[in-house]
């Protein structure tokens, strides 16, 4: 069964730095997602990308981060200059369509020092 | 996006069947039921979607009755491995693609031996 895949699965940052998590998408998917959970808290919405522009975004995805795909494969979330409170588990998703099933990745833990 | 209410745990049996219903008072018109399953440290599962009546999968089955204001999720003999937080969401499938998925805190599912 396809899947979407995540790397890293853990990223430890210093506050300040840039970090980039990184998304392959199931092949035939079209729109991409990002999605964040803090520990012990909801899941929420970042992101949502679809014929290589942002669809919408919630009001957590302020200026210091962006998404690309930089290429046919690839899915990349980026946050440039990391805060504490950036510290969660980080899933990307995609779907063959707009309402159609969201297929989750593993998820990035990325901890913020 | 309509709200919704699901209890917060429940706890049962390997061999039972569990059934978490979910509240949607305010579900519009164009709304569709999804659910969807989390483990811990993992991602989020898509597990059912539905508009009216009953959607059977071969993991579970979702009732929802004429009025649309509530949906139960049924999961037949339950083992340890669905332990887990189920979501109920709720939104506009058709017009808007509920690309936007909004996770509220979800049933946390306990099943012991």
């Amino acid at each position: 069964e396809p899947e979407v895949t995540q790397t890293p699965s853990h990223q430890v940052t210093q506050m300040g730095q840039e970090v980039i998590l990184r998304c392959v998408p199931i092949s035939n998917h079209l729109y991409f997602y990002w999605y964040r959970q803090i520990l012990g808290q909801k899941v929420e919405f970042l992101v949502s990308f679809y014929n290589n522009e942002i669809s919408e975004k919630s009001e957590i995805f302020d200026d210091q981060f962006s998404v690309e795909r930089p290429d046919g494969s690839n899915f990349t979330l980026k946050i440039r200059s990391t805060k504490l409170e950036d510290s969660a588990m980080y899933f990307c998703a995609s779907s063959e369509g707009a309402g159609h099933e969201q297929y989750f990745g593993p998820g990035t833990r990325l901890t913020v020092t | 996006l309509a709200k919704t209410t699901q209890p917060i745990s429940m706890d049962s049996y390997e061999g039972q069947e569990v059934n978490i219903t979910c509240s949607h008072n305010n579900i519009a018109t164009n709304d569709y039921i999804t659910w969807y399953q989390q483990f811990p440290s993992q991602g989020p599962r898509f597990i059912i979607q539905g508009y009216k009546t009953k959607v059977t999968n071969e993991v579970a089955s979702l009732f929802i009755p004429a009025d649309r204001k509530s949906s139960t999720l049924s999961l037949p003999r339950v083992s340890l491995s669905d332990t887990a937080v189920y979501y109920c969401l709720v939104g506009d499938v058709v017009n808007t693609g509920f690309q936007k998925l909004v996770f509220g805190t979800g049933t946390r599912l306990l099943v012991s031996p």
